[in-house]
């Protein structure tokens, strides 16, 4: 039973647009979700993270919106650049020191 | 510098066989995980310690043995290897303390691939 959905497993956006990526989530308990970035034959990197108390974080380019009621977040990067085009995790976690529970990813592409 | 590596990036090996594989963290972070990655690409949680002690021991298997020589190191070692075990495992590590990162900001390794023949 998935905990954190991706339900879109790619997207494709022209460079210069904006990038929405999305998550739904089912666990109540929840307190923390973060967005991770990754390249082939690399490990996920951390982009950006958002805490239940809050319901949007901001950092450059990339937004986070957490919609609680909803079980929902959602990833906006603006504008969108080549070098964005990777698979974008969604994950989430209970408690510090806890282990992440990750989506499947959207593979995002963003072409010139 | 590298914050959080591996060895090795690359495992072969025969079923039945046991393999360790390292994981060092330079970050000064006090917790340490182990996820996999399997072939439908879903990554989970394996193992989490925090001060050298187990804190998450996710339903794996007892083959899969986590351990922690100090803060900065958890290894996996992984008896009697099966077909099934074959997928790519992350080490990860964050700091749980106040001092640190307020959500969970965990920072990965490079990965390792394991492929059991």
């Amino acid at each position: 039973d998935q905990q954190v959905k991706q339900n879109s497993p790619s997207l494709s956006v022209q460079e210069g647009r904006i990038s929405i990526l999305n998550c739904d989530y089912t666990n109540s308990m929840f307190d923390y979700f973060l967005w991770y970035k990754k390249y082939p034959a690399e490990g996920p990197t951390f982009l950006i993270s958002i805490s239940s108390i809050k319901d949007k974080n901001e950092d450059g380019r990339f937004t986070v919106f957490l919609n609680k009621s909803a079980k929902h977040l959602s990833l906006h990067i603006v504008p969108s650049q080549p070098g964005d085009s990777a698979v974008y995790f969604c994950a989430a976690s209970a408690f510090r020191g806890g282990g992440l529970v990750f989506g499947k990813g959207t593979k995002l592409t963003v072409n010139p | 510098d590298t914050a959080v590596s591996q060895t090795p990036k690359y495992l072969v090996t025969q079923m039945g066989n046991d393999k360790s594989i390292k994981c060092e963290q330079n970050l000064g972070h006090d917790t340490m995980y182990w996820y996999k990655q399997d072939s439908k690409k879903f990554l989970k949680i394996m193992f989490s310690y925090n001060n050298k002690e187990l804190i998450i021991n996710e339903t794996v298997p007892n083959r899969f043995s986590p351990k922690s020589p100090d803060k900065a190191h958890l290894n996996l070692h992984i008896n009697s290897l099966e077909l099934g075990d074959s997928a790519v495992y992350f080490c990860a590590s964050s700091h749980t303390g106040l001092a640190g990162g307020l959500y969970n900001e965990q920072f990965f390794g490079p990965g390792t691939r394991l492929t059991v023949l």
